[in-house]
């Protein structure tokens, strides 16, 4: 199985500040890595696709990037409504499987 | 608009058998890929595994290989995961999710299922 590292596992962060979460994974998975944010009690909801594809509706202050095994997710000025649990995916082969989490918390 | 409508809650003895439907609406579901994700309480996500209602044969994560099945009807739309001999680590949120790697990716709003004595 593909192993999803995430770090860090929790960061506090305040209102404007700019945040990266990175994911490693245990072997290459080309371009099949996927980002989703999850708040209390609601399903995960995709923010980036294929590293870097941002999905629709969400806002530009997220973005992707990365190749190969190292691969990053940052906001580039939190808003209120950002501090929630981000994980990563692969999808490149079976069976898909999703990083630990990263809890982002209001400083 | 896709939508995934799931079933109820459910509590269920240890040593049994769960039955977790996922209703999807449009005309999405014989094409694309239905997942079933598990999330226990304050933990990650799990994927469990996955099926293609067209080629009706599933993929299942080894850790599960065995325990769970999941099917697709194709006249109601509807998949459904079975997860048997439970036990109190199962408890958790189930998922069921189209995962594509894409743009399409729409999830259920989750399923509780509790195994207690």
């Amino acid at each position: 199985d593909i192993q999803m590292t995430q770090s860090p596992s929790s960061v506090s962060a305040s209102v404007g500040d700019r945040v990266t979460i990175t994911c490693r994974a245990s072997q290459g998975i080309s371009s099949w890595l996927a980002w989703y944010q999850q708040k209390p009690g609601k399903a995960p909801k995709l923010l980036i696709y294929a590293v870097s594809s941002l999905q629709s509706g969400v806002p530009l202050r997220f973005s992707g990037s990365g190749s190969g095994t190292e691969f990053t997710l940052t906001i580039s000025s939190l808003q209120p409504e950002d501090f929630a649990t981000y994980y990563c995916q692969q999808a490149n082969s079976f069976p898909y499987t999703f990083g630990q989490g990263t809890k982002l918390e209001i400083k | 608009q896709v939508q995934l409508v799931q079933s109820g809650a459910e509590v269920k003895k240890p040593g049994s058998s769960v039955k977790v439907s996922c209703k999807a609406s449009g005309d999405t579901f014989i094409n694309y890929p239905m997942s079933w994700v598990r999330q226990a309480p304050g933990q990650g996500l799990e994927w469990m595994g996955r099926i293609i209602p067209l080629r009706e044969k599933p993929n299942y994560a080894q850790k599960f290989q065995g325990r769970v099945t999941i099917s697709a009807d194709r006249s109601t739309s509807t998949a459904f995961m079975e997860l048997s001999s439970l036990r109190s680590e199962d408890t958790a949120i189930y998922y069921c999710a189209y995962i594509t790697g894409s743009t399409i990716d729409y999830w259920g709003q989750g399923t509780l299922v509790t195994v207690s004595s």
